[in-house]
């Protein structure tokens, strides 16, 4: 079974400073896709980036960023300028390709300080 | 607005009586999810559904039943025989990017069982 694994339970970081959420998987699939999603205080997940495993190129939203190393099973977040607002759990979660169910880490909470 | 709803965001109820918890989407997505997320862990998944009519458990059934007959609506009902019902429970839906499922989260209903 596949298996979603964040080493960092909590971090922080100082307002417009950049900041990286590990994140590392385990399958033996070739074909899969991965998320970084944001629960804020209000509990609220939302869809921060999404990498489908076939691209190369990590895909960016704006100040959000990701490494993915394939070979490595490793997806991290980079958050650039850091914002009060990105203060909130993180959670990474990985998907088969044709398959509808998400497997999910257990989560990064993110300090932004002032 | 597009969006999913759950309803209610707080819900209180006496041990040993069954509770539904409401999802509706109008975002014309076909599968739809129910998560449990507890102190600590990521999500964990309860029931999925794909089409109307049909649904499938997920990691933690046990305790829990669906329905499906709209496409809009999966409803959530935990039953007397879950052991430890007391969380947070978030719905979802996803709609499908190639291969790629991209769930969307409802703003989640907390219950509480005493």
């Amino acid at each position: 079974a596949q298996t979603v694994t964040q080493s960092q339970p909590e971090m922080s970081v100082q307002e417009a400073e950049t900041v990286t959420l590990s994140c590392t998987y385990d399958t033996s699939e070739s074909d899969y896709y991965l998320f970084w999603y944001k629960q804020p205080p209000s509990r609220q997940m939302i869809l921060v980036i999404r990498q489908e495993a076939y691209k190369q190129q990590n895909a960016t939203e704006n100040r959000f960023s990701v490494n993915f190393q394939k070979a490595a099973k490793s997806f991290s977040l980079k958050i650039s300028d850091s914002q009060l607002g990105d203060a909130a759990m993180y959670f990474c979660a990985y998907g088969q390709g044709g398959s509808e169910k998400l497997v999910f880490g257990k989560g990064t909470k993110l300090t932004v300080n002032p | 607005d597009g969006g999913i709803t759950q309803s209610p965001k707080y819900l209180f109820r006496k041990e040993g009586q069954n509770v539904t918890l409401s999802c509706e989407q109008n975002l014309n997505h076909d599968a739809m999810y129910w998560y449990r997320q507890d102190p600590g862990q990521g999500l964990r998944l309860i029931y999925y559904s794909q089409i109307v009519n049909d649904f499938q458990k997920g990691d933690i059934a046990e305790g829990y039943s669906v329905s499906r007959e709209k496409k809009e609506s999966f409803p959530l009902t935990v039953t007397s025989a879950q052991k430890n019902p007391t969380a947070f429970y978030l719905c979802a839906s996803s709609i499908v990017h190639g291969l790629t499922y991209e769930q969307y989260f409802g703003p989640g209903t907390r219950l509480t069982v005493t």
